[in-house]
């Protein structure tokens, strides 16, 4: 069955530091994959998307992720982090391909540090 | 593009009562979905429409709920005899079907509290 996993429950980063988090999915097929980013109190953001291509993905805020096919997953980075970031990020697997509904992980929170 | 509006926005309600909560997707787009999301958890689906059809539903959408969306354009999530467990961030969304990415765009959500 297909899934989503995000082993950090909780990271905290100095702002001004580069970030990577992490997601591994399980999909039998090509998947599309996707980070949103929640503020508290608010919907989801879409901050990147992949369903075919370069496996190298820029998405808004400077972020950027990529697919690795080899290892099942879609990490998601940044150079440096600013405190505006502070956030919880979700990975999602779109498995209808582009028709189909979104399994998300269980998120990452993000805090930064001054 | 005025994006998807959920109302209410909060509610707190008394165990055993009826809620329901409205989401307006965005115009053009045909699909529109439900989800929940608890504390600490990623969105879970719960149902979603194509137009005015109802094409899918979580094993998570017990009978005390129901999803409308009459006409095709906005719709109703309902949930009768409310329980403690109910309790949670109701999320929207709609997408488009033709050009489709599948990027689902999403509502800020309506906060429900059953006391």
């Amino acid at each position: 069955a297909q899934s989503v996993t995000q082993p950090d429950i909780h990271i905290t980063v100095s702002e001004g530091a580069s970030l990577e988090l992490r997601c591994n999915y399980s999909y039998g097929a090509t998947p599309y994959l996707f980070w949103y980013v929640q503020s508290p109190g608010q919907g989801l953001q879409l901050l990147l998307k992949y369903f075919s291509g370069d496996t190298l993905v820029q998405g808004i805020k400077g972020f950027e992720a990529e697919f690795k096919r080899s290892q099942s997953s879609f990490n998601l980075r940044k150079p440096s982090v600013h405190w505006s970031d502070a956030a919880e990020y979700f990975c999602a697997l779109n498995y209808g391909g582009s028709q189909g509904n979104l399994i998300f992980g269980k998120g990452t929170k993000l805090s930064v540090k001054p | 593009d005025t994006g998807v509006s959920q109302n209410p926005r909060h509610k707190i309600t008394k165990r055993g009562q009826n809620v329901t909560f409205r989401c307006d997707p965005i115009s053009e787009h045909n699909r529109l979905y439900w989800y929940r999301q608890t504390l600490g958890q990623g969105p879970e689906f719960l149902t979603y429409f194509q137009n005015e059809a109802q094409l899918e539903k979580s094993r998570l959408l017990s009978d005390r709920f129901s999803a409308e969306r009459p006409k095709g354009s906005f719709s109703t999530l309902e949930i009768q005899r409310t329980e403690q467990g109910d309790s949670a961030m109701y999320l929207c969304a709609s997408s488009v079907i033709v050009g489709a990415t599948g990027e689902l765009f999403f509502g800020e959500g309506s906060r429900l509290t059953v006391l």
